[in-house]
């Protein structure tokens, strides 16, 4: 049972342009919410985060939105660079109790210049 | 500060052979995480270590254990390999001083079964 679901193995844009990435969760009691990147041969490394409490957050170019009622989060990339192209993971966890992440199945961002 | 990190790179096994892979956290850390990434799947929480004990375990068969050391390192083995367990393992640690334990991965080891 996939908890966390990224629905679009990969997605392509042109640079300059917004990117979006997806990602579904299933389990209402998640309450903290992450994006990873991940590049060839390394491993993922954080990007953003946000928390339950919140339905938006920002960090220069990147931004986080969070539909409770939808369940559903979205990573928003203005504008997008070669740079960027990688592997992003959603993840979903709880902030007391078990700590341990819920990832999706990431999908791959190609930044086309 | 260094980073995590993980040995060895790469690894080729046969079916029914043993495998151990090492983890040492970013010093300070305390918290060391193991995840499965199998072709196609995102990452798969198998287990997670805090001050020396197993605090929690994913949806993984008894084949694969580990354990963390006094200086916070730790192992996972999986014993009796089958193929499906060719995958990247990714090692992780956190601090539990973190706001929400943000986690720090290593670049993994690469384990090919045959």
């Amino acid at each position: 049972d996939q908890q966390v679901k990224q629905n679009s193995p990969s997605l392509s844009v042109q640079e300059g342009r917004i990117s979006i990435l997806n990602c579904d969760y299933t389990n209402s009691m998640f309450d903290y919410f992450l994006w990873y990147k991940k590049y060839p041969a390394e491993g993922p490394t954080f990007l953003i985060s946000i928390s339950s409490i919140k339905d938006k957050n920002e960090d220069g170019r990147f931004t986080v939105f969070l539909n409770k009622s939808a369940k559903h989060l979205s990573l928003h990339i203005v504008p997008s660079q070669p740079g960027d192209s990688a592997v992003y993971f959603c993840a979903a966890s709880f902030t007391s109790g078990t700590y341990k992440y819920i990832f999706g199945t990431g999908t791959r961002l190609k930044v086309l210049a | 500060e260094a980073g995590v990190t993980q040995s060895p790179t790469h690894l080729i096994k046969t079916r029914g052979q043993q495998v151990t892979l090492r983890c040492s956290p970013i010093s300070g850390h305390t918290s060391v995480y193991w995840y499965q990434q199998a072709l196609g799947l995102g990452l798969q929480f198998l287990l997670w270590y805090d001050e020396g004990e197993e605090r929690n375990r994913g949806n993984f068969p008894p084949r694969f254990s580990g354990r963390q050391f006094p200086n916070y390192s730790s192992e996972l083995n999986v014993n009796a390999l089958e193929l499906e367990d060719s995958a990247l393992y990714l090692c992780a640690s956190s601090s539990q001083g973190l706001p929400y334990n943000e986690q720090f991965f290593g670049p993994g080891t690469r384990l090919t079964v045959l």
